[in-house]
């Protein structure tokens, strides 16, 4: 069936460090891609997506671009800030049964220090 | 400011106890999803709904029912808790072509 694979945490960097959060998965068809990310003691919010190959998502300095070729979706960041520190899920459209749900990735959780 | 509310952030029931789980959407979205998040495991789906009335299991389902009587409301019944079904609950919403979910903030269940 489908899955993601994200790299295990905790990931530490200090502020303003290059960020990556390697994410594959294994899908049939062309699933739509999404990063959430999760604050302490909150839900889960949408981050960015893509819905196609090439596509890249962005926001908040965050991007990650659909490679259907290595089968990755792969969260990046140039600096980043105290504020980011949180656990980022990635996580894929699944329509097998006839129904849309996403399937996450175990979460990689993010501290960045001063 | 559109949300997702669950009625309760900390829970703390007993071993064998009915629970129930309330989540409540006002964006008028017909699919709703319980999911419960454990550490290692990320998220994993318990039951999703796509209509009123309408149920489906998702990959862990067993030891919980759910109920859909109204498309804004969405509820997660423990039947009868157990200590494994300790963990955090988060309710989603989407609507039809799923450009994303909305998530509410989260129960955390402890079951003593």
């Amino acid at each position: 069936g489908n899955s993601v694979t994200q790299m295990e945490g905790p990931v530490t960097l200090s502020e303003e460090a290059f960020l990556t959060i390697n994410c594959t998965y294994t899908a049939t068809g062309y699933p739509s891609l999404f990063w959430y990310v999760q604050y302490p003691g909150e839900g889960l919010q949408l981050l960015l997506k893509a819905t196609k190959a090439d596509d890249k998502g962005s926001n908040k300095g965050f991007e990650a671009t659909y490679r259907k070729e290595t089968t990755s979706f792969h969260l990046e960041k140039g600096s980043v800030q105290v504020s980011d520190s949180a656990v980022y899920f990635c996580a894929l459209s699944d329509r097998s049964g006839g129904y849309n749900k996403l399937i996450f990735g175990a979460g990689t959780r993010l501290a960045v220090h001063p | 400011d559109v949300k997702v509310t669950q009625s309760s952030r900390y829970l703390v029931k007993r071993t064998g106890e009915k629970v129930f789980l309330e989540c409540v959407q006002d964006m008028d979205h017909e699919n709703m999803f319980w999911y419960r998040q454990d550490p290692g495991l990320g998220l994993r789906l318990i039951y999703f709904s796509y209509d009123v009335k309408m149920k489906e299991k998702g990959d862990i389902p067993e030891g919980y029912s759910v109920s859909r009587e109204k498309k804004e409301r969405f509820s997660l019944i423990l039947e009868s808790a157990s200590t494994n079904q300790t963990s955090m609950y988060l309710c989603a919403s989407s609507p039809p072509l799923l450009s994303g979910y909305t998530f509410g903030s989260g129960t955390r269940l402890t079951v003593v």
